[in-house]
């Protein structure tokens, strides 16, 4: 299946630092890609939908100037939490679409491993 | 009342046993469905898409009632690394980009 990457896979902060998630699609090029937040045992929460060249488009909720995202090429999206605090604590995944032509798996969304940020 | 529901759980089962899972969705707009399964602390991996006419995958078996709402996995013959967590996930839309996934089943299989 297709590749999706993540960096850092987890990552430590003080209060108040903002901390930057990239999520890259290895094999493909995607030009919408998701981010997701997953609280411990929750399932996940689709916080955005990342555009490549346009704006980010946000869930209801979710606060656009906390949750920076960047979408400068067809392979690379990035989530800047800034002032994080501690309930930002959580598991942050991004997704892509993989441009596929079968009949109801032509939407799937391949995963990336997931960034785990713990806020002091 | 949230848009996908599933089996509270968690399932408990021995090894070889047969479990099957529910879902249901609130909005009969959804267009596609997905099973996928999460291991603790890792991403979510797509298990199956979940065809009309219901769909099976060596020892997984799909099914979905559209005018029920309701999505099924049924698993035989269970083995020690299907513990994992299953997500009912719901497309709302045609092109992909608006996935809805479920509270989530627990599942151990135990030896």
């Amino acid at each position: 299946g297709a590749v999706v990457s993540q960096h850092p896979s987890w990552v430590i902060c003080k209060s108040g630092t903002s901390v930057k998630i990239e999520c890259r699609s290895l094999d493909f090029q995607a030009t919408t890609m998701f981010w997701y937040r997953q609280f411990p045992k929750q399932s996940l929460m689709l916080m955005a939908t990342s555009n490549e060249g346009s704006k980010a488009t946000y869930e209801q909720g979710v606060e656009k100037d906390k949750f920076l995202i960047n979408h400068a090429s067809l392979t690379l999206s990035t989530l800047t939490v800034t002032s994080a605090h501690p309930e930002d604590s959580s598991f942050y995944i991004c997704s892509a679409n993989h441009p596929r032509m079968r009949e109801a798996e032509w939407n799937e969304q391949f995963f990336g491993p997931g960034t785990r940020l713990t806020v002091l | 009342r949230k848009e996908v529901e599933q089996d509270p759980g968690p399932f408990n089962v021995p090894e070889g046993a047969t479990v099957a899972f529910n879902c249901t969705y609130s909005n009969s707009a959804s267009q596609s469905f997905f099973w996928y399964r999460q291991d603790c602390r890792k991403e979510p991996k797509l298990l199956m898409s979940v065809y009309s006419s219901g769909n099976e995958d060596g020892r997984f078996t799909a099914q979905l009632n559209r005018a029920s709402q309701y999505i099924s996995l049924l698993i035989r013959d269970s083995k020690l690394s299907d513990s994992a967590t299953y997500l009912c996930v719901v497309n709302r839309d045609n092109y992909g980009q608006n996935f809805v996934f479920g509270p989530g089943t627990r599942l151990s299989v135990l030896p």
